[in-house]
C-alpha cells in the first residue's frame, strides 16, 4: 500500500518569508506531483516531477526530486498572501487507472 | 474551454436520505474519478469510469456509487447517507485516464445533519 506522508502538516508564516514542505513516501516513486488547493476550490496540478534529482521551478516555487525518488520538496521563496493553500503531493497508482495517491497536505497561511 | 462542472455547489441532507451529484468533463475528456475530501482523511479515491464502464473502485462501501453516460457525464450517488459522509466531493477528468493529467472542478459541499 502506498502511503505518502507531508510535513509540516500546518504552516503559518508572514508575506516575504520563505518555507519548505516536504513530501515522502514508504516506497520508490513513480513519478511525483504537487497540487495546490485554495479554499473553495478544487485542488490545481503544480507540476510533475519524474526523474530523480529534477529539479522544475515555477516563478517562486521550487520543486526537488530526492535522488532515490523517495522523496520531494516544495520551496516558497517570498512568499505572498496569495499563495496560501493546501499542497498536496501526489503519486499517480502503481496499479491501478487513473488512481492518485494523495498525501494529507500542509496547509499553508501567508499572512499580510 | 470550459473546465470541471459540478453541480450542485453545496447541499444539506438528512441522515438516511440519499444524494445525487453531477459532474461535466472538460470536453474531449473520456475519463471521469471522484474523490471524497474530508479534514480527518483528506481526500480519498472513490471511484473511477472510463467509456461508461468502471474501471477502478476505492475502499468505501456499496451506499456509494456511481455511473458515466455515453458523453462522458458522470454522476455519483449516495444512499442512507451518515453524518461521516459529511464532505467536499471533488470530480477529476483526464483524456483516457492511465496516468494523464487529471484536472479537478469545484467540487460539491454536502453536509448531512
Amino acid at each position: 500500500t502506498q502511503l505518502l506522508e507531508q510535513s509540516p502538516q500546518f504552516l503559518s508564516i508572514q508575506e516575504g518569508e520563505n518555507l519548505t514542505v516536504y513530501c515522502n513516501s514508504s516506497s520508490v516513486f513513480s513519478s511525483l506531483q504537487w497540487y495546490r488547493q485554495e479554499p473553495g476550490e478544487g485542488p490545481v496540478l503544480l507540476v510533475t516531477v519524474v526523474t530523480g534529482g529534477e529539479v522544475k521551478k515555477l516563478k517562486r516555487l521550487t520543486f526537488q526530486f530526492g535522488d532515490a525518488r523517495k522523496d520531494s520538496s516544495l520551496h516558497i521563496t517570498a512568499a505572498q498572501p496569495g499563495d496560501t493553500g493546501l499542497y498536496l503531493c501526489a503519486e499517480p497508482s502503481k496499479t491501478s487507472y487513473d488512481k492518485v495517491i494523495f498525501g494529507p497536505g500542509t496547509s499553508l497561511s501567508v499572512i499580510p | 474551454k470550459a473546465g470541471v462542472t459540478q453541480t450542485p455547489r453545496y447541499l444539506i441532507k438528512t441522515r438516511g436520505q440519499q444524494v445525487t451529484l453531477s459532474c461535466s468533463p472538460i470536453s474531449g475528456h473520456r475519463s471521469v474519478s471522484w474523490y471524497q475530501q474530508t479534514p480527518g482523511q483528506g481526500l480519498q479515491f472513490l471511484f473511477e469510469y472510463f467509456s461508461e464502464t468502471q474501471r477502478n473502485k476505492g475502499n468505501f462501501p456499496g451506499r456509494f456509487s456511481g455511473r458515466q453516460f455515453s458523453n462522458s457525464r458522470s454522476e455519483m450517488n449516495v444512499s442512507t447517507l451518515e453524518l461521516g459522509d459529511s464532505a467536499l466531493y471533488l470530480c477529476a477528468s483526464s483524456l483516457k485516464g492511465s496516468g494523464n493529467t487529471i484536472y479537478f472542478g469545484e467540487g460539491s459541499w454536502l453536509t448531512v445533519v
